[in-house]
């Protein structure tokens, strides 16, 4: 499975918006974009996921730069609960069965 | 719908000594996986399964064995537990075509 790179860790205010950054520059054509999140003391939970389009759903959006090597969560609005360590995460459609996480963002939300 | 259930939540085990970490998901997904996070680090992949009877190996398998006789469990054994299994263990299931994973609220093990 191809590599993500993310930042350690960041931080936002409050009631902000939040962008997570992912590079991924050796993604493949059939790797799709994944995102989960783990709350401390949980085990992680499912985001988003998307191929190519950008994607929303209730929890977050993801934007997918044209070529694919990179991609961005977006939070439209903070909340203190969503203080989590965030994964990107690629995943084969076709072989990849399973996840393989790497150490992630950790998101410090400022009240 | 209770999800994927992991027994127990805490364990602390003497070195050499055997266990079996219990993961049960009452969705009907085909896949389930087991995977330990220590501290600092994110979650790594031990074992795997796409369905009962067939099980596979993921990126840190040493030391463990994974059997899945039925659909709703897949159990973790350590068969001689080392002070180097010190983590936290994660079960997670999913349906075939989707890709929503869901995941159990985790073991803390320590192997003394």
């Amino acid at each position: 499975d191809a590599k993500t790179t993310q930042p350690n860790s960041m931080e936002s205010n409050e009631e902000e918006p939040v962008h997570l950054p992912c590079n991924h520059s050796t993604i493949s054509g059939t790797d799709y974009i994944h995102w989960y999140r783990q709350l401390p003391s949980q085990g992680p939970e499912y985001v988003i996921h998307g191929l190519t389009s950008n994607v929303n759903n209730r929890m977050a959006s993801l934007a997918i730069a044209e070529d694919r090597k990179s991609s961005t969560l977006i939070l439209h609005r903070a909340t203190l609960r969503d203080a989590a360590v965030y994964y990107c995460i690629l995943r084969d459609a076709g072989t990849g069965n399973q996840f393989y996480f790497g150490t992630g963002t950790s998101l410090t939300v400022i009240p | 719908n209770a999800g994927v259930t992991q027994t127990p939540k805490f364990q602390v085990l003497k070195t050499g000594q055997s266990m079996t970490l219990q993961c049960a998901q009452d969705m009907n997904h085909e896949y389930m996986s087991w995977y330990r996070q220590d501290p600092g680090m994110g979650l790594r992949l031990i074992h795997y399964s796409v369905g009962a009877g067939i099980t596979d190996q993921g990126e840190v398998p040493n030391g463990y064995n994974v059997s899945r006789s039925t659909t709703e469990d897949f159990p973790l054994r350590l068969l001689s537990a080392a002070p180097s299994q010190t983590s936290v263990y994660f079960c997670a299931s999913r349906q075939q075509g989707y890709t929503e994973a869901f995941f159990g609220q985790g073991t803390r093990l320590t192997v003394v």
